[in-house]
């Protein structure tokens, strides 16, 4: 099946520092990934569509500039939490979406954040 | 925006029990997914249901798609232990996925020994 990875799988930082986290498809092309974001006992919830090669969209109450989305290539995008936060501390979930008949969302292992 | 009820959130039987897991909405879905996540990795993906009436099985496991597409199940039959975990069914919607999918609050597994 399709792979999507992340790096790093964990990262602790000190509030106020700006942390990257990466979300590659292996063995695919993925016009669209998306982030999402989980607390602990909780499920998913999306955070932004991210489209090559245009500005990603954020869903309500998601900061646009706190959390940069960049996606260079088909097979990257990138999350960047600024001036973070402890209440950003979650676990950052991507996803990205195949083509074809059947598209379907395959994701990521996540990323633990953790802002001291 | 769609929102999806998911039930029970929380479920502890024993094994070789049977159970079954519902998500329900009020809206109207292309296709639902169904995972399941381990603690501390993302989900993986069970099973899409895409026509309405839709019934998939997965070895132990049977998926159905309500004929509306508004609803689904999943109904795991004869537990083992190695089935806990937290299930999530997510929907997605008229526009085919590209607006990201819409998860469930999950249900938190657990098959006692």
């Amino acid at each position: 099946g399709a792979v999507v990875s992340q790096h790093p799988s964990w990262v602790i930082c000190k509030s106020g520092t700006s942390v990257k986290i990466e979300c590659r498809s292996l063995d695919f092309q993925a016009t669209t990934m998306f982030w999402y974001r989980q607390f602990p006992k909780q499920s998913l919830m999306l955070m932004a569509t991210s489209n090559e090669g245009s500005k990603a969209t954020y869903e309500q109450g998601v900061e646009k500039d706190k959390f940069l989305i960049n996606h260079a290539s088909l097979t990257l995008s990138t999350l960047t939490v600024t001036s973070a936060h402890p209440e950003d501390s979650s676990f950052y979930i991507c996803s990205a979406r195949s083509t074809g008949p059947l598209p379907t969302q395959y994701f990521g292992p996540g990323t633990r954040l953790t802002v001291l | 925006t769609q929102l999806l009820e998911q039930s029970p959130q929380f479920l502890s039987i024993q094994e070789g029990e049977n159970l079954t897991v519902y998500c329900n909405s009020s809206s109207v879905f292309s296709s639902l997914q169904w995972y399941r996540q381990e603690p501390g990795e993302g989900p993986v993906l069970l099973v899409t249901v895409v026509t309405g009436g839709e019934v998939k099985k997965l070895k132990r496991l049977t998926f159905q798609f309500g004929d509306a597409r508004k609803d689904s199940s999943l109904h795991i039959t004869a537990a083992q232990p190695g089935d806990t975990g937290l299930y999530l069914c997510a929907g997605e919607g008229a526009g085919g996925g590209a607006d990201g999918l819409t998860f469930g609050k999950g249900t938190h597994l657990i098959i006692q020994p």
